[in-house]
């Protein structure tokens, strides 16, 4: 079974403070992804990586930052937390585009409050 | 124009019904599609792929009809635990490395 694993589900922290959402998956997949999901906007690509410490911006990278050393880690980093970041966060890998399908295995989330 | 469209609900049917949703998307490109369903509090599941011939699994249907860039889902003879939220979801072609837009979501709620 692949199994994507975030490493909190529930996180609070202050306005200002440097947050990092750890995601971790087994399947050695090239790709993983960082998503928000808000209620009424759905889930919004934050950055992906499809190599080892290649990452690209998605369609809201703004006040995140993301690192991948590792194939099987993508970290999530909010440098200066605000409360507009509070959100749930949704980690998700998939193999190479056009192996396997197309299919993006999704970690249970991070449900994060920004006080 | 949003990439993917969705009709946010709720559906709210009886036990046994049949349900449909529709899903419209903008880009012409797009080439894959899917039908994601993500229960209350959990992370998105992939439901099945759809594919142009249109296809089946179990009690789900999915169509597909390019010309009017459509996909559908059929879901017959509702039970409970199909209450969840369906996200309709594409791949652009030429999209870096599998990435997906995903649509907003349906919700459905069978009732007893």
């Amino acid at each position: 079974d692949v199994k994507v694993t975030q490493s909190s589900r529930y996180l609070v922290k202050r306005t200002g403070e440097k947050v990092f959402l750890e995601c971790v998956q087994d399947m050695d997949h090239e790709n993983m992804f960082w998503y928000r999901q808000d209620p009424g906007l759905g889930l919004r690509l934050i950055y992906f990586s499809y190599d080892v410490k290649m990452k690209e911006k998605g369609d809201i990278p703004e006040g995140y930052s993301v690192s991948r050393e590792k194939k099987e880690r993508f970290s999530l980093i909010l440098e200066s937390a605000s409360t507009n970041q509070t959100s749930m966060y949704l980690c998700a890998s998939s193999a190479r585009a056009g192996t396997s399908g197309n299919e993006q295995f999704f970690g249970p989330g991070t449900r994060l409050t920004v006080l | 124009r949003k990439e993917v469209e969705q009709d946010p609900g709720p559906f709210n049917v009886p036990e046994g019904a049949t349900v449909a949703f529709n899903c419209t998307y903008s880009n012409s490109a797009s080439q894959s599609f899917f039908w994601y369903r993500q229960d209350c509090r959990k992370e998105p599941k992939l439901l099945m792929s759809v594919y142009s011939s249109g296809n089946e699994d179990g009690r789900f249907t999915a169509q597909l009809n390019r010309a009017s860039q459509y996909i559908s889902l059929l879901i017959r003879d509702s039970k409970l635990s199909d209450s969840a939220t369906y996200l309709c979801v594409v791949r652009i072609y030429g999209g870096s490395q599998g990435n997906l837009i995903f649509g907003k979501g349906t919700k459905l709620s069978v009732k007893p």
